[in-house]
């Protein structure tokens, strides 16, 4: 296991066209957080599971943001009728208790 | 305000200099204290991590927490052009989701 993988690593879409990003996460890690972050700024937190249940979900978040993980393995992170401000690198991170973050590379989404 | 400040820098050394980059925090429940440093169109990747007061070495990196004025400081010494990324400082403590500064570019030129 080397680490979070991120699926796709780069995806152009058109506005109003839905998109799914996956994460794979370091296999003995129970924590899974998905971040955003635009260009010049840290990383925005977006949500959290613990296993496969999703604990905490930001109020920045719209209803056209979902995330779920099945099985408390992958998770997914879905946009619904992409806007241009969606625009960003979508990061995901897992953990185990809280000790350090590990990311992924990250899934860069433009919306044209 | 946001819960953690970090100036954007850049921040521009020669090789070999000594680095401070600094950030503040608002959140007095705040006890965890990492940095990380990014690579261009890369993740985050875990420097330093550490709890409440005091200072941590790890090789040429020492992070500092002064918790009495919620200052929060990454020394590099020797710095290398390989030093070159965003270091961006981040917390938590009561909550489980870590809170990151804006980040500072840093550029150590040969």
């Amino acid at each position: 296991d080397t680490g979070v993988s991120q699926d796709p690593r780069h995806k152009i879409t058109k506005r109003g066209q839905n998109v799914t990003f996956r994460c794979d996460p370091i296999s003995e890690h129970n924590r899974l957080y998905w971040y955003r972050q635009t260009l010049g700024q840290g990383p925005e937190f977006l949500t959290y599971f613990q296993n496969e249940a999703q604990l905490e979900k930001s109020r920045l978040l719209s209803d056209r943001f979902s995330a779920e993980r099945p099985k408390g393995s992958f998770s997914t992170l879905e946009i619904q009728r992409t806007e241009q401000g969606d625009s960003a690198m979508y990061l995901c991170a897992s953990s185990q208790n809280n000790y350090g973050y590990t990311f992924g590379s990250g899934t860069r989404l433009t919306v044209v | 305000q946001k819960e953690v400040e970090q100036d954007p820098g850049p921040l521009s050394v020669p090789e070999g200099a000594i680095v401070s980059l600094n950030c503040t925090y608002s959140n007095s429940a705040f006890q965890y204290f990492m940095w990380y440093r990014q690579y261009s169109r890369k993740g985050p990747e875990l420097l330093m991590y550490t709890y409440s007061s005091g200072n941590k070495e790890d090789g040429r990196f020492t992070a500092q927490v002064d918790k009495s004025s919620k200052y929060i400081s990454l020394f590099i010494r020797d710095s290398q052009p390989s030093d070159s990324a965003t270091y961006l400082c981040a917390s938590f403590g009561n909550t489980d989701k870590l809170i990151f500064g804006t980040g500072t570019r840093l550029q150590v030129f040969p």
